[in-house]
């Protein structure tokens, strides 16, 4: 069976310190694969998306980038925090069938001070 | 511009009584629409596709076209309903969902 797995769960970083939260799938071969924010009255905002290795479209103009190493990885990254990157991190797959059913990772909360 | 809408943050209602998760939609096409369900301490996960016209868990959700909604209903509430709920559309030939704000049920015994 497939399974996403996302770390960290959460992550307090001062201002200005890197980011790196990773995920990767099991079980699957060339997903489609997802970094979505989880804000409190704003919803989910898809901010990278990607159909393969090398290849991300990034959705939002922001502070934070996304790398796709491996077929099964998934990297959110930022050189700089700033204090509004504080949120809820949500990592996503999906088959490239186009079911738009999607499967998320449990989440990475990150606190930036 | 594709959006999804969903006026309500908090719907509070009791046990047994009928509930009604608004949404609305922007899209220039035919969408794809969904119902995901994140209860607590639990993953987001789909609930229901229009596509599949299935009821799940006793809620149904009808795709109005004419007034652009996607509303999500059930008509006895559960305590175990309370849960929040995104109504997310797809865009065309992608995978791209888009996602509301989303509206957290309370169910009350």
């Amino acid at each position: 069976s497939q399974t996403i797995h996302q770390w960290p769960a959460t992550l307090v970083q001062p201002v200005g310190s890197p980011l790196s939260l990773e995920c990767t799938v099991e079980g699957t071969s060339n997903p489609n694969l997802y970094w979505y924010r989880q804000a409190a009255g704003r919803g989910l905002q898809l901010l990278f998306y990607s159909v393969g290795i090398g290849q991300i479209s990034s959705e939002v103009p922001q502070n934070l980038s996304a790398s796709r190493p491996q077929d099964r990885q998934f990297i959110l990254s930022s050189k700089k925090l700033l204090l509004s990157d504080s949120g809820f991190y949500l990592c996503a797959w999906s088959s490239t069938r186009g079911t738009g059913e999607l499967f998320f990772g449990e989440g990475s909360r990150l606190t930036v001070l | 511009a594709q959006r999804v809408t969903q006026p309500e943050k908090l719907l509070s209602v009791f046990k047994g009584a009928p509930v009604e998760l608004k949404c609305n939609y922007s899209y220039s096409g035919s969408p794809e629409l969904f119902w995901y369900v994140q209860y607590s301490r639990q993953r987001l996960q789909l609930l229901l596709r229009h596509i599949s016209r299935e009821s799940i868990k006793g809620f149904t959700a009808d795709l109005n076209k004419g007034e652009t909604s996607f509303h999500l209903k059930k008509p006895f509430a559960q305590e175990e309903d309370s849960a929040m709920y995104y109504c997310a559309l797809v865009s065309y030939n992608t995978d791209k969902l888009i996602f509301g704000t989303g509206t957290r049920l309370q169910v009350f015994p």
